[in-house]
């Protein structure tokens, strides 16, 4: 089985400052991670997946996140934040290629707040 | 494109009142379907996930049933709602074999 730990419900930063949002994982098996992001009152669009291709993965809007299976983490950073980076993210694990019931485990989600 | 689409997009229901959410999907066949509940703080229940037409297992017992009676249509019910059905329900898909999953929009449902 696998899990998800997302450090910090909420997380605030002044804008044109680093974002840092703290993924760690459990799995079995080698994972495959996600990164969600969510705004208020609509559905949960991807920002990025690592597939094992690379273990530094690039997204959209700036954001990336670094695969280190040394910390079992994969960390969420965009070097400098924006207003309209507000909102939750969330982390997912998957330890399968294919969907169903195993497809995706997701951490209780990360409120990222940007101060003026 | 594939687009995914769920309604209403707000409800206020009276505790004991049915419940029927629809979600359905364009631009793809034999989709993974899921259902997910998001309560505030806890992060995304998957509830029920469907592999194909009729086929629907459910992860967590509850006041809730899934049915599938098209290949893209995924429906939420219940005979009588409870307080603890509030929440904002989320339904995905994804490529049958894939692990990715795309949401839809989401479903408000308040139970009073």
């Amino acid at each position: 089985a696998q899990s998800v730990t997302q450090l910090g419900s909420h997380v605030s930063v002044s804008e044109g400052a680093l974002v840092l949002l703290r993924c760690n994982y459990s799995s079995s098996v080698p994972p495959y991670l996600f990164w969600y992001v969510q705004y208020p009152n609509q559905g949960l669009q991807l920002l990025l997946k690592y597939t094992s291709a690379a273990t530094l993965v690039k997204g959209i809007n700036g954001f990336e996140a670094e695969f280190k299976k040394s910390e079992t983490s994969f960390h969420l950073t965009k070097p400098s934040a924006h207003m309209s980076d507000a909102a939750e993210y969330f982390c997912a694990v998957s330890a399968y290629s294919g969907g169903g019931a195993d497809g995706l485990t997701f951490g209780k989600g990360t409120h990222l707040i940007i101060q003026p | 494109s594939q687009t995914i689409h769920q309604w209403p997009a707000t409800l206020v229901q009276p505790v004991g009142s049915p419940l029927s959410l629809e979600c359905t999907v364009e631009g793809t066949s034999n989709p993974n379907l899921y259902w997910y509940r998001q309560a505030a703080g806890r992060g995304l229940q998957l509830l029920f996930y469907s592999v194909g037409i009729g086929q629907i297992s459910s992860e967590v017992p509850q006041n809730l049933s899934a049915s599938r009676p098209q290949d893209r249509q995924f429906i939420l019910s219940s005979k009588k709602l409870l307080l603890s059905d509030s929440g904002f329900y989320l339904c995905a898909w994804s490529v049958a074999g894939y692990n990715e999953q795309f949401f839809g929009p989401g479903t408000r449902l308040t139970v009073l």
